[in-house]
């Protein structure tokens, strides 16, 4: 099983529409979450990152942890062709000095205007 | 904006060429990674640094090989290219401060 199993998509919808992304995770070791956008040919920028449970809203964009159930969300409000791009999800783990990061494989996103 | 810069963007070559993809960072992180992704693919990590003269396998077996002399300075090498070093390669830095990886454009690199 992979540490970070992410929806693959691809996912398709209508300008204005509601965006929902999602990962599950199998670690439960002291750990923070952090989306990545990713533009066809481009390297990731970080979208947000989150340390606890619960919601954390930037903009258009909500990124949602339940440490319970091992599943974080991103949803985009309002969609726009431009947020057509791959979505990364990634889990950081930190002890002591040292982090371990581990990316989803990715849900490609196409909004269609 | 991250100050993370990769050269060259793109690279076509013959078999049997070495070559060095260069990363460099004006931001002053200790950690630095390599990664391989194939288009549509997930992120391979096959290169990691925690600081000058530290660098480490990732995940992922790589042929390439990469050093850290210079803190801002990442470079990977491939001694000779082969058809399935076909990929791009992202260079990325991370802030010890936030945790937070910034990465470089990528390198594309193309085989034949």
């Amino acid at each position: 099983q992979k540490e970070v199993e992410q929806d693959p998509g691809p996912l398709s919808v209508p300008e204005g529409a509601i965006v929902s992304l999602n990962c599950t995770y199998s670690n439960s070791a002291f750990q923070y979450f952090m989306w990545y956008r990713q533009y066809s040919r481009k390297g990731p920028e970080l979208l947000m990152y989150t340390y606890s449970s619960g919601n954390k809203e930037d903009g258009r964009f909500t990124a949602q942890v339940d440490k319970s159930s091992k599943y974080i969300s991103l949803f985009i409000r309002d969609s726009q062709p431009s947020d057509s791009a791959t979505y990364l999800c990634a889990r950081v783990i930190s002890s002591g000095s040292a982090r371990q990061l581990t990316f989803g494989s990715g849900t490609q996103l196409t909004v269609l205007p | 904006e991250a100050d993370i810069y990769q050269t060259p963007r793109y690279l076509v070559i013959g078999t049997g060429k070495k070559i060095t993809l260069e990363c460099s960072q004006t931001m002053g992180h200790d950690k630095m990674y390599w990664y391989q992704q194939d288009p549509g693919m997930e992120l391979h990590l096959i290169h990691y640094s925690y600081g000058v003269n530290s660098t480490e396998k990732g995940d992922l077996s790589s042929e390439s090989t990469v050093s850290r002399i210079r803190t801002e300075h990442f470079p990977l090498t491939l001694e000779s290219a082969r058809p399935s070093h076909t990929s791009q390669y992202l260079c990325a830095s991370m802030s010890s401060s936030t945790d937070t990886q910034y990465f470089g454009p990528g390198t594309r690199l193309t085989v034949l």
